[in-house]
């Protein structure tokens, strides 16, 4: 079975600076996705950036980024320029591309980032 | 367009009383998904519906749990009798497809069992 692990359950960091959230997963499989998803206080969770684990070049979205590893199974979040709207609680999943597997999502236990004035 | 939507935002029961969950998914998203947080710990799958049929239900902790999707629109999830080990925030997610379609969440239901 796949698992994900957020070793950092909070992170803090001051407006305009860059943090990196850190995830780390374990499959046997050789083709899958990865997410971050953010769930802002009080709000509904949302899709921040995603990973197909074939492609070779990170993924970026605006001022978010990741940094993939797939033989060290690795994958954290870079986000520069950090704007207060970007504190929330910020979760890793995994999902397998498998056709026959299934479609659920795995989930580590999520980091709460802090965003300082 | 209206994202997913889930009733009541929010239930205090008592154990052994039943509640019933509901999820409304993104007009037109066949596929749709129940997650559970409890406290503490990671989000996890207890089912996947494809339109009204249950496409995966192996994270299902039991048999007091029933999931339905009449006719392939809203969801319902029942817990009875209901547990302390229940408690905990109930998230449904609907998508248009599988792969790499994206996941979209509701808002959750915090279910407290006392």
């Amino acid at each position: 079975a796949q698992t994900v692990t957020q070793s950092q359950p909070e992170m803090s960091v001051q407006e305009a600076e860059t943090v990196t959230l850190s995830c780390t997963y374990d499959t046997s499989e050789s083709d899958y996705y990865l997410f971050w998803y953010k769930q802002p206080p009080s709000r509904q969770m949302i899709l921040v950036i995603r990973q197909e684990a074939y492609k070779q070049q990170n993924a970026t979205e605006n001022r978010f980024s990741v940094n993939f590893q797939k033989a060290a199974k690795s994958f954290s979040l870079k986000i520069s320029d950090s704007q207060l709207g970007d504190a929330a609680m910020y979760f890793c999943a995994y999902r397998s591309a498998w056709g026959g597997g299934s479609e659920k999502l795995v989930f580590g236990k999520g980091t709460k980032l802090t965003v300082n004035p | 367009e209206a994202g997913v939507t889930q009733f009541p935002s929010h239930s205090v029961i008592e154990k052994g009383q039943t509640v019933t969950l509901r999820c409304d998914p993104i007009s037109g998203h066949d596929n749709l998904y129940w997650y559970r947080r409890v406290m503490g710990k990671e989000i996890k799958f207890l089912l996947h519906f494809v339109k009204e049929s249950k496409q995966d239900e192996s994270g299902m902790p039991n048999n007091r749990f029933l999931a339905e999707r009449t006719g392939g629109t809203y969801s319902t999830l029942k817990v009875q009798p209901a547990e302390l080990e229940d408690s905990g925030v109930y998230f449904c997610a609907s998508s248009l497809g599988t792969g790499t379609y994206e996941q979209y969440f509701g808002p959750g239901t915090r279910l407290t069992v006392t």
